[in-house]
């Protein structure tokens, strides 16, 4: 099973962008790159999802390396409420498109 | 629109006790559906998953089991509990084409 790398715990300043990195070396070639985050005492919630090209929607950006092999979610503007753990994730085609979930990143933003 | 409905929210059993916790999704037919635990402070683990009526997958062995009985409900279950069993369930459902999983609110299981 392909797995992620993510940093155990990031920080930001409310209203910076914010830049959380995710290292997938073993990706396949059909594994889509997901990202979800979760909030606390609460289910993870979708954040975005990309295969290879750059990925935008209103709440975050995905880039993703032309080799595939890593891959940054980007908040343009963080908030308190962007406070959590973010989970990089590879779903790999099969009929069962498992989400295997890492440790992933927890957030803290500073007012 | 789609939506998934999982209950009780919390829930406090006696070890030895039987468990039966139930997840349904509404507004898709044949989803993917799954059950992850996550214990206090720790990352999300898959337990089963689901392609269809009646097919189950476990991904690890446990004192858990899972069984599909309609398209849209997956239901958890145990026959006796271990105090190792506590943590947040949670079930999650997705569509047969590779886009966003939704996840229900989870249920707080505390095993005394």
């Amino acid at each position: 099973d392909a797995k992620t790398t993510q940093p155990n715990s990031m920080e930001s300043n409310e209203e910076e962008p914010v830049h959380l990195p995710c290292n997938h070396s073993t990706i396949s070639g059909t594994d889509y790159i997901h990202w979800y985050r979760q909030l606390p005492s609460q289910g993870p919630e979708y954040v975005i999802h990309g295969l290879t090209s750059n990925v935008n929607n209103r709440m975050a950006s995905l880039a993703i390396a032309e080799d595939r092999k890593s891959s940054t979610l980007i908040l343009h503007r963080a908030t308190l409420r962007d406070a959590a753990v973010y989970y990089c994730i590879l779903s790999w085609m099969d009929s069962s498109y498992k989400l295997i979930f890492g440790s992933g990143t927890r957030l803290l933003v500073r007012p | 629109s789609q939506t998934i409905h999982q209950w009780p929210a919390t829930l406090v059993q006696p070890v030895g006790s039987p468990l039966s916790l139930e997840c349904t999704v509404e507004g898709t037919s044949n989803p993917n559906l799954y059950w992850y635990r996550q214990a206090a402070g720790r990352g999300l683990q898959l337990l089963f998953y689901s392609v269809g009526i009646g097919q189950i997958s476990s991904e690890v062995p446990q004192n858990l089991s899972a069984s599909r009985p309609q398209d849209r409900q997956f239901i958890l279950s145990s026959k006796k509990l271990l105090l190792s069993d506590s943590g947040f369930y949670l079930c999650a459902w997705k569509g047969v084409e590779n886009t966003e999983a939704f996840f229900g609110q989870g249920t707080r299981l505390t095993v005394v």
